[in-house]
């Protein structure tokens, strides 16, 4: 099993209905975030989280909205989704202790599609 | 704030020459990282390597190496005689430093590679 699961991996919705996007880890890691991935664009920043008392914005937050339920857990919330918003999402955590890569760990993606 | 910058948004090139990814980047701190990461067409980001600002060595793996140049704020990537299985877009990625780890992760918009049989 992936050590960072997102559900689902592709949604088709229509605009104004309201999507989240979960993430579960299980590599025990503190911070978790979530970006999405446009063409051209590469992938920008929407939120990080370093705890569950410790959210913050990205550099693409509005229209999103996050929720860190547990450690374990964050997810993404598209309140009123708009076609502009179609993209693929990534969730990712990282450890950056000394000693370690400091690399993120990455979902597999989820892809939202809205019409 | 950060930046980083890909110029080469696609490049092709035919399997067994050398490519160089080219990736520049805009900071104010003095210490930050640098990392690579390659999405093959599946789709999954998969880690290549980090790079502390203080730590100028360039680095070989395999195929792979990496020439970072403090001097003029790059951070180049080098695949040697490619291989089709090269062929995925690649993201240079910069993120500031603290205490106990980084803070945030910013990307290149990524370089897509296509290596020719």
């Amino acid at each position: 099993d992936a050590d960072v699961t997102q559900t689902p991996r592709n949604r088709i919705t229509k605009t104004g209905k309201r999507i989240m996007l979960e993430c579960s880890q299980t590599k025990g890691h503190d911070r978790m975030y979530w970006y999405r991935q446009d063409p051209g664009l590469g992938l920008r920043l929407i939120y990080y989280s370093f705890d569950v008392k410790d959210i913050n914005k990205g550099e693409i937050s509005d229209g999103y909205s996050v929720s860190r339920q547990a450690q374990a857990k964050f997810s993404l919330s598209l309140e009123s989704a708009i076609p502009n918003q179609t993209a693929l999402y990534f969730c990712a955590t990282s450890d950056p202790q000394p000693g370690n890569t400091g690399e993120l760990f990455f979902g597999e993606g989820s892809r939202l599609t809205v019409l | 704030a950060q930046k980083v910058t890909q110029a080469q948004t696609e490049i092709s090139v035919v399997e067994k020459e050398d490519v160089t990814l080219d990736c520049v980047y805009e900071t104010r701190d003095t210490t930050y990282y640098l990392f690579w990461y390659k999405q093959p067409p599946s789709g999954e980001l998969v880690f290549l390597i980090r790079r502390n600002s203080f730590d100028e060595q360039n680095e070989i793996s395999g195929r792979y190496s990496w020439n970072f140049q403090k001097s003029t704020s790059s951070f180049n990537f080098t695949i040697t005689a490619s291989q089709v299985v090269d062929s995925a877009v690649y993201f240079c990625a910069l993120s500031d430093f603290t205490v106990g780890g980084y803070q945030k992760v910013t990307f290149g918009i990524g370089t897509k590679l296509q290596v020719i049989p």
